[in-house]
């Protein structure tokens, strides 16, 4: 089992439609939870993180941890054309340096 | 502030040759990462750096992988002789916490 799965999609949309992305994990002490978005030909780059259980909101964008079904998600409301990007989850393992462990991305194409 | 710089952008080279990449992580950043991205994948960790020592390099192929950061602050990854299934995108992170982690734009590297 692979310690953090991630549907690859593609997933496509219309705009102003919400959008859930979800990952699971297998690892029960993982603490923070990352995702990250990346455009064709960029880096990847830190959209939001949460610590433990519960839910983060950032305008558009909520975070949300169920620690007891170890699944994760990423909501965006009111998803624009230029939301369309691949979305990582990863997740930092504490012993080895805090090195992150990725989802494959899910491909997200929000259309007008 | 600046984020992570990385060069070249893009690489083209033959099997077997060898080739490298550089990084000058975000100033003050004490911890730097390379990851292996390939196609429709998340990313891997190949190497971790605090400063300018070797935290983790389990996941470094170190019969063709080397890397070095010798003042601490800019790195180098080299790879000698390069193999097909390089081919990839090769991204630099830096940290400040270790949890958060900010990424470069990365060089994509071909093998033909």
């Amino acid at each position: 089992q692979k310690e953090v799965e991630q549907d690859p999609g593609p997933l496509s949309v219309p705009e102003g439609a919400i959008v859930s992305l979800n990952c699971t994990y297998s690892n029960s002490a993982f603490q923070y939870f990352m995702w990250y978005r990346q455009y064709s030909r960029k880096g990847p780059e830190l959209l939001m993180y949460t610590y433990s259980s519960g839910n983060k909101e950032d305008g558009r964008f909520t975070a949300q941890v169920d620690k007891s079904s170890k699944y994760i998600s990423l909501f965006i409301r009111d998803s624009q054309p230029s939301d369309s990007a691949t979305y990582l989850c990863a997740i930092p393992q504490k012993t080895g340096g805090n090195k992150l462990t990725f989802g494959t991305g899910t491909q997200l194409k929000v259309e007008l | 502030e600046a984020g992570v710089a990385q060069s070249p952008r893009y690489k083209i080279i033959e099997k077997r040759q060898s080739v490298a990449f550089w990084c000058n992580p975000i100033s003050g950043h004490a911890t730097l990462y390379w990851y292996q991205q390939i196609l429709g994948q998340g990313p891997k960790l190949l190497i971790q750096f605090q400063n300018n020592g070797v935290v983790d390099d389990s996941q470094l192929p170190k019969d063709r992988f080397s890397a070095e950061r010798l003042k601490g602050v800019d790195s180098t990854l080299k790879i000698q002789p390069a193999k097909l299934e390089d081919s990839a995108v090769y991204l630099c992170a830096s940290s400040l916490t270790s949890v958060l982690q900010f990424f470069g734009p990365g060089t994509r590297l071909t093998v033909l």
